[in-house]
C-alpha cells in the first residue's frame, strides 16, 4: 500500500519556467491538499480539493494552479516559476475534512 | 495565517527523559492533532483529540487539551533517539469560527533532539 506518492522528489527550475507536481493516493480519500513548507514558517496550505472535479484556494494560492480530474490524483502547477516559490511541497490526503491527513515525502523545488 | 503555535521552538533532552511540547491556538476547534516529521520526510499523524476530550494516550504519548485556555500539550515519556524529529500541532477549526480554509491549520513546530 503506497499511500501518498509525490513526483518528482527534486527539481531545479529557472525563473519563468513552468512545471507540474504530481500527487497520487491509493486510499480512496475524498480530500487532498497541497502545502508548502519553508524554514520557520511551518506548513502553509496552497490549494485543496474536497472531491473529484473540485478545487479551492488555501492560505497562499497566488502563482499556483491545481486540478483534480481523477479522485486519486491532485496536480499542482506553476505557470511561471519565481525564486519565492523555492520550497518543499507536500501533498496530503484525508478521508474527510478535519480528519487525520496522510502525507507524501515531499518535492524539493529550487527556482534559480 | 497560523492557528497553532508550538512552544518551545526547540528542545534538547537526554535519552530516557520525558519531553513536553505545548500548543496554543486561537479559534474554537472540532479537534486537535499532533504530527511528527522526521528529517527529509513527510508528516506522520500521531494522535487526535476531540474538543470534548481532556486527555488521550497512545503508547508513550500523552496528549492533553484545555479548550478554556485554547492549549494542548504532548508528552513523550521515556524518550528514545528515534524520537528526534519535529512535532506539529494542527487544529480543525469549528465551522463558523473564522478559523480559515477547510481542513487543518498547522503550527510552526517544535524541533526535538534526543541526546544518546
Amino acid at each position: 500500500n503506497a499511500g501518498v506518492t509525490q513526483t518528482p522528489k527534486f527539481r531545479v527550475l529557472k525563473t519563468g519556467q513552468s512545471m507540474t507536481l504530481l500527487c497520487a493516493q491509493d486510499m480512496n480519500h475524498e480530500y487532498m491538499y497541497w502545502y508548502r513548507q519553508d524554514p520557520g514558517m511551518g506548513l502553509r496550505l496552497i490549494h485543496y480539493s474536497v472531491g473529484e472535479g473540485t478545487t479551492a484556494k488555501g492560505e497562499v494560492p497566488d502563482g499556483y494552479n491545481v486540478s483534480r480530474l481523477k479522485k486519486q490524483n491532485f496536480l499542482l502547477g506553476l505557470e511561471s516559476a519565481a525564486p519565492s516559490q523555492t520550497s518543499v511541497y507536500f501533498c496530503a490526503s484525508s478521508l474527510q475534512g478535519g480528519q487525520p491527513q496522510h502525507f507524501g515525502d515531499g518535492t524539493r523545488l529550487s527556482i534559480l | 495565517s497560523q492557528q497553532g503555535e508550538e512552544d518551545p521552538q526547540a528542545l534538547s533532552i537526554q535519552e530516557g527523559e520525558n519531553a513536553t511540547m505545548n500548543c496554543s491556538y486561537k479559534t474554537s476547534i472540532n479537534n486537535l492533532q499532533w504530527y511528527r516529521q522526521n528529517s527529509g520526510r513527510g508528516l506522520v499523524h500521531l494522535i487526535l483529540i476531540r474538543s470534548n476530550e481532556r486527555e488521550k494516550h497512545s503508547g508513550r504519548l500523552r496528549v492533553t487539551l484545555d479548550t478554556s485556555k485554547k492549549s494542548s500539550s504532548l508528552l513523550i515519556t521515556a524518550s528514545r533517539a528515534a524520537d528526534t524529529a519535529s512535532y506539529f500541532c494542527a487544529t480543525d477549526p469549528y465551522e463558523g469560527s473564522g478559523g480559515g480554509a477547510d481542513g487543518l491549520t498547522f503550527g510552526k513546530g517544535t524541533h526535538l533532539i534526543i541526546q544518546p
